[in-house]
């Protein structure tokens, strides 16, 4: 396994503010992805990060809302624009190490706009 | 498409006693199934794996699931529940023609009483 630490691990922003959440791990990942888990409800895979190049992003999430960085093979950058309140979410980073390996996720972010 | 389904929302056992949660797949492709624990703020805890090989799975915590592909199951079992079980727990399918991406269930909230 991995120390995979997300900061903030929570926060309260204003509506139309955007907030960026790093994920930081203590080895080199293959594999990077950010899920979204709303109040009450499962996750949801925002987007694959890929090293060096745009992230991949899965059906009803965009760049513009959800620009994503990931420079190396240790960290990566979720940003939520212009927020509103249903942008109020726990935001989680997970690693793995290829294929037929299983993915770690990080503590998680909890959002809450305001 | 790809879809996890865990049919029972919450499940209230009394401690000691033993536990089957439930997970059905439907997946295009041979699915890695995992389960994950999440107790009440904190991130996702990997219980138990599967890849290929034994239908059979021991994980962590003394819980085993049970791959059946005739039924597309993945159903998660432990014999004696501890009140420190309480938590949420998440099925999850992925595969390497996805891309490693997770599916995951709605989740079941376990309850335990004393």
């Amino acid at each position: 396994s991995a120390v995979i630490s997300q900061k903030p691990s929570r926060d309260i922003c204003q509506r139309g503010t955007s907030l960026t959440i790093q994920c930081q791990v203590d080895s080199q990942v293959t594999m990077m992805f950010w899920y979204r888990q709303q109040p009450g409800q499962s996750l949801t895979l925002i987007a694959t990060a890929n090293q060096g190049s745009e992230a991949t992003y899965e059906s009803g999430f965009v760049i513009d809302k959800f620009p994503i960085s990931r420079p190396n093979l240790t960290f990566s950058t979720l940003t939520v624009s212009n927020m509103s309140p249903e942008d109020s979410s726990i935001y989680l980073c997970s690693v793995s190490w290829g294929w037929d390996t299983e993915a770690f996720f990080g503590q998680g972010t909890r959002l809450t706009v305001v | 498409a790809q879809s996890v389904t865990q049919p029972d929302i919450h499940i209230t056992v009394s401690e000691g006693a033993s536990l089957e949660l439930r997970c059905n797949y439907s997946y295009g492709a041979t699915p890695y199934l995992f389960w994950y624990v999440q107790s009440p703020g904190q991130g996702l805890q990997l219980l138990l794996k599967y890849f290929s090989g034994d239908t059979l799975v021991q994980g962590i915590k003394g819980f085993e699931a049970e791959f059946k592909r005739s039924q597309s199951s993945f159903n998660l079992r432990k014999p004696s529940v501890h009140w420190s079980d309480a938590a949420e727990y998440f099925c999850a399918v992925g595969a390497r023609e996805y891309g490693n991406k997770l599916v995951f269930g709605a989740g079941t909230i376990l309850r335990v009483k004393s």
